[in-house]
């Protein structure tokens, strides 16, 4: 069974433009999460996905979205880049997030982000 | 929202030692989970533990959910166990967000 898919595994853009980050959950995965990674803040939550809807959403500016597809695959977007949002962006799918051991996440290899 | 601590933050072993890292949870959680962050980036589940006692080879996990907090115990360590150790947790507080500490990060020696 293949893991979680992420692309592209490097990006680098300049400030004010906008980048598209895409995320291919595990096989029957319903549930997919995204996470920014950097030094001085460490793992914090963007949101997640459920049946392409949002179940939850972390404390992210307006300029951070997503969406997820019928597939379940998934997508974030950032507009307006600040030099603020290089990091390390990590996907995660779950089966479907909310029953026992159906929650445990998987993690994709990530996307890392470098705004210039 | 879940306030969730790890220490130490940083360990530093000899090959075949074996180590216990610690995560603090200041809430009632219905979801806690160990990771694995290899030196490459990659995060590698260890161990989904809202309760109770696990083990995996030379891991092993134990939460006791009452007190708040879950245990990673490392034993016979191996210089493949380095990278950061993070575990992540849910609950009612903070609308079922994923919290992860600030990991530790161990290193071990040949």
């Amino acid at each position: 069974k293949a893991g979680v898919t992420q692309t592209p595994r490097y990006l680098i853009k300049t400030r004010g433009q906008q980048v598209t980050l895409s995320c291919s959950p595990i096989s029957g995965h319903r549930s997919v999460s995204w996470y920014q990674q950097t030094p001085g803040q460490g793992l914090q939550f963007l949101f997640e996905y459920f049946s392409e809807t949002q179940r939850n959403k972390g404390n992210f500016p307006g300029r951070f979205s997503g969406r997820q597809f019928s597939n379940s695959r998934s997508e974030m977007n950032v507009s307006t880049l600040e030099l603020g949002d290089s990091a390390l962006y990590l996907c995660a799918s779950s089966f479907d997030g909310r029953t026992g051991a159906n929650e445990k996440l998987f993690f994709g290899s990530g996307t890392q982000l470098s705004v210039l | 929202g879940i306030q969730v601590e790890q220490s130490p933050p940083d360990l530093i072993l000899q090959e075949g030692a074996n180590s216990t890292l610690r995560c603090n949870f200041s809430d009632s959680v219905n979801n806690l989970q160990w990771f694995h962050q290899n030196p490459w980036g990659q995060l590698i589940n260890l161990f989904y533990i809202p309760s109770g006692t696990k083990q995996n080879g030379r891991l092993s996990a134990t939460t006791v959910a009452t007190e708040r907090y879950s245990l990673l115990y490392i034993s016979s360590s191996q210089t493949t166990d380095s990278g950061v150790y993070f575990c992540a947790a849910r609950g009612h507080t903070g609308g079922f967000k994923t919290i992860f500490g600030a990991g530790t990060r161990l290193f071990v020696k040949a």
